[in-house]
């Protein structure tokens, strides 16, 4: 099965408008860590923010904020006041289990195209 | 603060041959974690190195290694290339703890021929 699910194949958003990014995630650690990165077409990784389980609220970051649901084992990122510039790939990623088992599970990806 | 470097930025290499990719992380980082992204399967990760030992291995074989030097720096190594290990390769940096994020560099493009 998926650990991390991402089935937008494509979105549009206009410029200054609030873009939704779906991700969805299977673990069954209590202590895992949710990443948000954005990559444009250069190809580097760029950290936009993280969610850990244990977070009592939502992580935010700038114009970026996630939409923790724990119990749905979802989390959403929001773009808000979208710009040109935020046009990349983004993809949701988790890490599940401190210590020997440090690595990041990527979800596919989501293209995400900001029109002026 | 200088970033992740990764080097070099673009390689051309012919199936058989062998290849060695350079990834500096942050200063003060102790890991080392290295990925590998192409259309088809995504990104996947490969190993995590933490002061010069590997941590843990993703689900490639053999023919993929790496090391991890005194000063964080670390290599990796992929031997009788293949036209399947096109790819871009990612180095991510981090303090290694869990509440710690990852850097990444900017990628080396391989293409095999």
């Amino acid at each position: 099965a998926q650990k991390i699910t991402q089935t937008q194949p494509g979105m549009f958003v206009q410029e200054k408008e609030a873009v939704t990014l779906d991700c969805t995630y299977d673990t069954s650690d209590p202590s895992y860590g949710l990443f948000w990165y954005k990559q444009p077409s250069s190809g580097e990784m760029i950290f936009l923010i993280y969610q850990g389980s244990y977070d009592q609220q939502n992580a935010t970051e700038g114009r970026y904020s996630l939409n923790f649901q724990k119990a749905r084992k979802s989390a959403n990122l929001v773009i808000s006041a979208s710009q040109l510039g935020d046009s990349a790939m983004y993809f949701c990623a988790m890490r599940e289990t401190p210590g020997a088992n440090s690595k990041l599970t990527f979800g596919k990806g989501i293209t995400l195209s900001v029109r002026p | 603060k200088a970033g992740v470097t990764q080097t070099p930025r673009y390689l051309i290499k012919t199936r058989g041959q062998q290849v060695t990719l350079s990834c500096s992380p942050i200063s003060g980082h102790r890991s080392v974690s290295w990925y590998q992204q192409t259309p088809g399967q995504g990104l996947q990760f490969l190993f995590e190195y933490f002061s010069e030992t590997q941590r843990n291995k993703g689900n490639f074989p053999g023919r993929f290694s790496g090391r991890q030097f005194s000063n964080s720096r670390s290599e990796m190594n992929v031997s009788t290339l293949e036209l399947g290990d096109s790819a871009l390769y990612l180095c991510a940096s981090s303090l290694g703890g869990f509440s710690y994020g990852y850097t990444f560099g900017s990628g080396t493009r391989l293409t095999v021929v």
